[in-house]
């Protein structure tokens, strides 16, 4: 089945300096891949996500990446904003598939 | 629009008690429903997910059970709580479409249960 990691765990950075988080997948026939963002005591938001039949896609300061040959993924928040300490996570899913396999998460903080 | 309710925000229940936990869905018909939890400070778990009334897919084999009455609704049950039971409990739906992306649509999550087994 599919397997997702995620790096690194923890990531502390100052605030305006970008964050970079990335996932590995196993099953190259996994094609979507949403991240989600969790603040503390609140259920995850989807924040981004991209199909396999693209390279790269933006909302404003977050980005994600896509490298299928590699089966990796990436999210990159630019500008970062205290708002933006949250715990990260990136999920894979299959074609027709009914779930999704979640990375074990990341957790940003922006430093004032 | 769609939303997601999930009751009650937060629980503490003694070891050995029965839990119900509800959740339902507004907006959407024939969503796909999940139930997941997740430790503190750890990632998601997935419990259970339903494809329509009544289909249950168990993923975790526990002392849980979950049931789904109505098309929108989703119920996550245990006769008798454990300890290990503690946790954020999770339900999320996802829309089901079809086209060359058909079960590729992404799952939306609820507020959470703060379940606490003493």
């Amino acid at each position: 089945g599919e397997n997702v990691e995620q790096h690194p765990s923890t990531l502390s950075v100052q605030e305006g300096d970008s964050a970079v988080i990335k996932c590995t997948y196993s099953d190259s026939a996994s094609n979507y891949f949403p991240w989600y963002k969790q603040e503390l005591g609140k259920g995850p938001q989807l924040i981004i996500d991209i199909r396999s039949n693209v390279g790269e896609k933006k909302d404003q300061r977050i980005a994600v990446t896509l490298n299928k040959t590699a089966k990796h993924f990436s999210l990159h928040i630019t500008e970062t904003q205290p708002e933006d300490s949250a715990v990260y996570f990136c999920a894979a899913r299959r074609p027709r598939g009914q779930n999704f396999v979640f990375g074990p998460g990341t957790r940003l903080s922006v430093l004032p | 629009s769609q939303t997601i309710h999930q009751w009650p925000a937060t629980l503490v229940q003694p070891v050995g008690s029965p839990l119900s936990l509800e959740c339902t869905v507004e907006g959407t018909s024939n969503p796909n429903l999940y139930w997941y939890r997740q430790a503190a400070g750890r990632g998601l778990q997935l419990l259970f997910y339903s494809v329509g009334i009544g289909q249950i897919s168990s993923e975790v084999p526990q002392n849980l059970s979950a049931s789904r009455p109505q098309d929108r609704q989703f119920i996550l049950s245990s006769k008798k709580l454990l300890l290990s039971d503690s946790g954020f409990y999770l339900c999320a739906w996802s829309p089901i479409s079809g086209g060359p992306f058909r079960g590729t649509d992404t799952q939306y999550f609820g507020p959470g249960t703060r379940l606490t087994v003493l």
